[in-house]
């Protein structure tokens, strides 16, 4: 147990909807990372949380969006959702103080979405 | 463009043999690499960390080795075990962009 929770482990919904994916991190983390891992694609990193900001960002679609509350868990919101966009979404935390990735992740069990 | 390769074929190994799993990066200049086992359908799990002036690491069985003039990390199980049998990533942290980037994995199969 990575001590990273992450809920909905599966998710099945339709285009055009939206979704809302939630992270909690490990205690003590203030790092939050999110990757989308597609069959064809391997893990993609999407956004870096650091303390309630944003630090990092990579391939992110302007349709998805996250943010990070006071009390350190994050949610990443995805919407007009696509075919293309079914895969298992991660979250990961890490300590990293200063805001840069000083080691080691602590991986959730992913989210498995399925758009239909 | 920045990029992270790893054998994209399966490793298929004898029990009790090393396997030896290759990471390329071309246009990084890393602080320091990962490894980690991804099992099917679960989360990433960290294996370990090598940095950019350390040559050779070393976990139980594991061993890791980062040659920058290279560019490649090779990462080794001796020993192997069919418990072993995963998908393996290795990952680079790029200061300059803040972002850990995943390579795509190489399937690792262990045969009794």
């Amino acid at each position: 147990d990575s001590g990273v929770t992450q809920t909905p482990k599966h998710l099945i919904t339709a285009t055009g909807q939206r979704v809302t994916l939630r992270c909690s991190p490990r205690s003590g983390d203030l790092s939050v990372y999110w990757y989308q891992q597609s069959l064809d694609q391997g893990l993609q990193f999407l956004i870096q949380y650091y303390n309630g900001e944003e630090r990092a960002k990579g391939n992110i679609l302007e349709r998805f969006s996250a943010q990070q509350f006071p009390d350190l868990h994050s949610e990443l919101n995805l919407s007009s959702l696509e075919l293309g966009d079914s895969a298992l979404y991660f979250c990961a935390s890490s300590v990293d103080r200063g805001g840069l990735n000083t080691g080691e992740l602590f991986f959730g069990e992913g989210s498995r979405l399925t758009v239909l | 463009s920045q990029k992270i390769e790893q054998n994209s074929e399966a490793l298929n190994i004898q029990e009790g043999k090393t396997a030896t799993l290759t990471c390329n990066y071309t246009n990084y200049s890393p602080a320091y690499l990962q490894w980690y086992r991804q099992d099917p359908g679960r989360g990433p799990v960290f294996l370990l960390l090598i940095r950019e002036n350390e040559k050779e690491k070393r976990k139980e069985r594991l061993k890791v080795t980062f040659d920058t003039t290279l560019k490649q990390s090779l990462f080794h199980i001796t020993a192997s075990q069919p418990a072993d049998s995963a998908t393996y990533l290795c990952a680079l942290f790029s200061g300059g962009y803040n972002k850990l980037i995943f390579g795509a994995g190489t399937r690792l199969a262990v045969h009794p």
